[in-house]
């Protein structure tokens, strides 16, 4: 069973506007959060990285946000441009080893001029 | 920067083939990874190694086996290539403990 939901699935949205994706996770012990951009083709790149005592991280037009008590986190892009198109991949660190990841299905975002 | 490359970015195999995916970093990281990605799913992670010749089970290993006989270098065979190995697979490597992991720009593996 996938410890780590995200929603929406995919979705659309025109160039400049913003959009929020959502993460829901049952994983524990936690340790961290990160949320990877996947482009098309490629593997996955880390935009932020958030731990048990942190609750928003930024990395330009991208903003994460963690609640610990409720298991949540959410990814804000601002602004969105056409390279913002891609699958955006939240991950969970179940241990400070970091070896042990469980990874969400990702949420595929299509930026339209 | 952290480099991780991958020895083919598409491999098209027949049923029953041996494969061989190779993955090389620069970083000088003791741990290296090999997941599969499929549509609908997550990363799954395979196997993974913390160091030269260890390896450990991941949560899919049946049908693969892996190699690192150096550092720098882990390969991911697939004994007898099966149509349900077909796959988007990625390599990564990381730093321990609890260190973000680099990933390669993945295999797309089809087998007939």
């Amino acid at each position: 069973k996938n410890q780590v939901e995200q929603s929406p699935q995919s979705l659309i949205i025109l160039e400049g506007k913003n959009c929020t994706l959502q993460c829901n996770y049952t994983v524990s012990p936690f340790s961290n959060l990160r949320w990877y951009k996947q482009d098309t083709g490629r593997g996955p790149v880390s935009l932020t990285i958030m731990t048990f005592s942190e609750n928003t991280k930024s990395n330009g037009r991208y903003t994460a946000t963690l609640d610990a008590d409720t298991k949540q986190s959410s990814l804000h892009i601002t602004a969105s441009q056409l390279s913002d198109s891609a699958s955006y991949i939240c991950v969970v660190s179940e241990t400070s080893y970091g070896y042990k990841l469980s990874f969400g299905a990702g949420t595929t975002v299509t930026v339209r001029a | 920067d952290v480099k991780v490359t991958q020895s083919s970015r598409y491999l098209v195999k027949r049923t029953g083939e041996k494969v061989f995916l190779e993955c090389v970093q620069d970083m000088d990281h003791e741990n290296m990874f090999w997941y599969r990605q499929d549509p609908g799913l997550g990363l799954r992670l395979i196997y993974f190694s913390y160091d030269v010749k260890m390896k450990e089970k991941g949560d899919i290993p049946e049908g693969y086996s892996v190699s690192r006989e150096k550092k720098e270098r882990f390969s991911l065979i697939l004994e007898s290539a099966s149509t349900n190995q077909t796959s988007m697979y990625l390599c990564a490597s990381s730093l321990p403990p609890g260190r973000e992991q680099y990933f390669g720009p993945g295999t797309r593996l089809t087998v007939t």
